[in-house]
């Protein structure tokens, strides 16, 4: 079945750095998301990602899809404390269920 | 309204108890999800709906029980519950059935069984 894997599993920053979260899907996706979940909190939609290698900016988050469509990557830029959470990548297969990824949790220290 | 309203928050059940829970949407939204949460764990996909109808059942067992008696309105219903399936249930919505548009979520029930 579809598999998607998510890394680093747990993120580590100093306040103000950049980091990135890669998603990698063992098939080729129609489309991926984002969410965010915050501690105690529910998944968060963040974007949509459709076409191979398009890229999309959210103020200081940058999203990319990949050419072939099989792998995905968040950055973000001066990260700050309302950045803690658990960031998701979900991927779907033409015609399937969505599948998420495994998370990366991202810890900001001040 | 962009909202998708659990109900109850928190739940604690016997293993030998009922119980539902509701989700309740008013965006018009014509798919519909119930999804299980393990602490540290990615949602995992238990049922989908669309168009009021059950579509996907991702072999869940059958001591779980959903029901979608409209478009807004989703239940899942328990019996004879596990220790095991103590997680957060979270319901969620999309536009369409494929899900071809962000999920809407619940902020989820968090049930324990004892």
């Amino acid at each position: 079945g579809q598999q998607v894997m998510q890394i680093p599993q747990y993120q580590h920053v100093q306040e103000g750095e950049d980091f990135t979260t890669y998603c990698n899907s063992s098939t080729t996706l129609s489309n991926i998301q984002w969410y965010k979940q915050r501690p105690g909190g529910h998944p968060v939609f963040l974007i949509q990602l459709v076409k191979s290698g398009e890229v999309k900016k959210q103020k200081r988050l940058t999203f990319q899809f990949g050419e072939a469509k099989k792998n995905s990557s968040l950055h973000i830029t001066a990260t700050q404390t309302t950045d803690v959470g658990t960031y998701f990548c979900a991927g779907q297969a033409a015609g399937n269920k969505l599948t998420f990824g495994g998370g990366t949790r991202v810890l900001v220290k001040p | 309204d962009t909202e998708v309203t659990q109900t109850p928050k928190h739940l604690v059940m016997g293993m030998t108890n009922k119980k539902s829970l509701k989700c309740e949407q008013h965006m018009g939204h014509r798919a519909m999800y119930w999804y299980k949460q393990k602490a540290k764990k990615p949602p995992e996909l238990m049922f989908v709906y669309s168009y009021e109808k059950l579509s996907i059942n991702e072999s869940v067992p059958s001591r779980f029980s959903p029901e979608c008696p409209n478009s807004s309105l989703l239940n899942l219903h328990l019996h004879a519950l596990q220790p095991e399936d103590s997680a957060l249930y979270l319901c969620a919505s999309s536009q369409i059935a494929r899900g071809d548009y962000g999920y809407t979520f619940g902020s989820g029930t968090r049930l324990t069984v004892v």
